[in-house]
């Protein structure tokens, strides 16, 4: 079967760095999505990684290594809206997206 | 602003009572989704159109239908909803079907809720 798995929830302070890891067993592999998610809103686009290595958009930085069935979203200088919910997911052979259930980040002061 | 609008963002119905939730798209993208999520789950997709090609994923009740009419519209049909069917569904498009990079841009989602 099909299978991706993150943490439930972490919890930073403001100001820190956090990784959220996730790692995925998939038939095939066309690219790795992170999506941020606030409570009873919907997923916004965060990143893509289709090829291995480290990509960085402003605070935000996600790493993938293929041959692990790894990947990890780094944030930093968090801020306290970054409290909201993080979403791993994975195309697979048929190009379909397979999510996992994500990863409650909560910051605190 | 090109976007995903979903129709209402909340809706309550009562048990076994048909609900239809819409979703309209200015991206003119050709794949639309429809997704069912609950809370602290994964989103899981109900069903997806290339164009007017309809996909049913295996494990979607057939409670549930899809319609589009037309490359903006979409339309999401609970014949009977069951208390289970309460969540907040999502629709999401995206401009490539069959290409690898294909992220789903979604609307803010619509809250059911069933009495």
């Amino acid at each position: 079967g099909q299978n991706i798995d993150q943490p439930t929830e972490m919890t930073a302070t403001e100001g820190a760095i956090v990784q959220i890891n996730c790692t995925y067993q998939t038939s095939g592999f066309n690219g790795l999505f992170w999506y941020q998610q606030h409570a009873g809103e919907a997923p916004t686009f965060l990143s893509y990684n289709v090829l291995d290595g480290l990509e960085e958009k402003g605070r935000f930085s996600s790493f993938l290594s293929r041959s692990k069935g790894y990947s990890y979203l780094l944030l930093k200088e968090l801020q306290m809206k970054d409290s909201a919910s993080y979403l791993c997911a994975v195309t697979d052979s048929n190009y379909q997206l397979i999510w996992g259930a994500g990863t409650k980040l909560i910051i605190k002061p | 602003d090109a976007m995903v609008i979903q129709n209402p963002r909340y809706q309550v119905t009562q048990f076994g009572k048909p609900v239809t939730l819409s979703c309209s798209q200015t991206l003119n993208h050709n794949v639309m989704y429809w997704y069912q999520q609950k809370s602290s789950q994964a989103p899981k997709l109900l069903f997806h159109y290339y164009d007017k090609d309809f996909n049913n994923e295996a494990d979607t009740p057939d409670n549930f239908q899809s319609r589009r009419p037309n490359t903006s519209f979409c339309f999401l049909d609970i014949r009977s909803p069951g208390l289970g069917d309460a969540a907040m569904y999502l629709c999401a498009t995206s401009g490539l079907a069959g290409g690898a990079y294909n992220e789903q841009f979604f609307g803010p989602g619509t809250r059911l809720t069933v009495l």
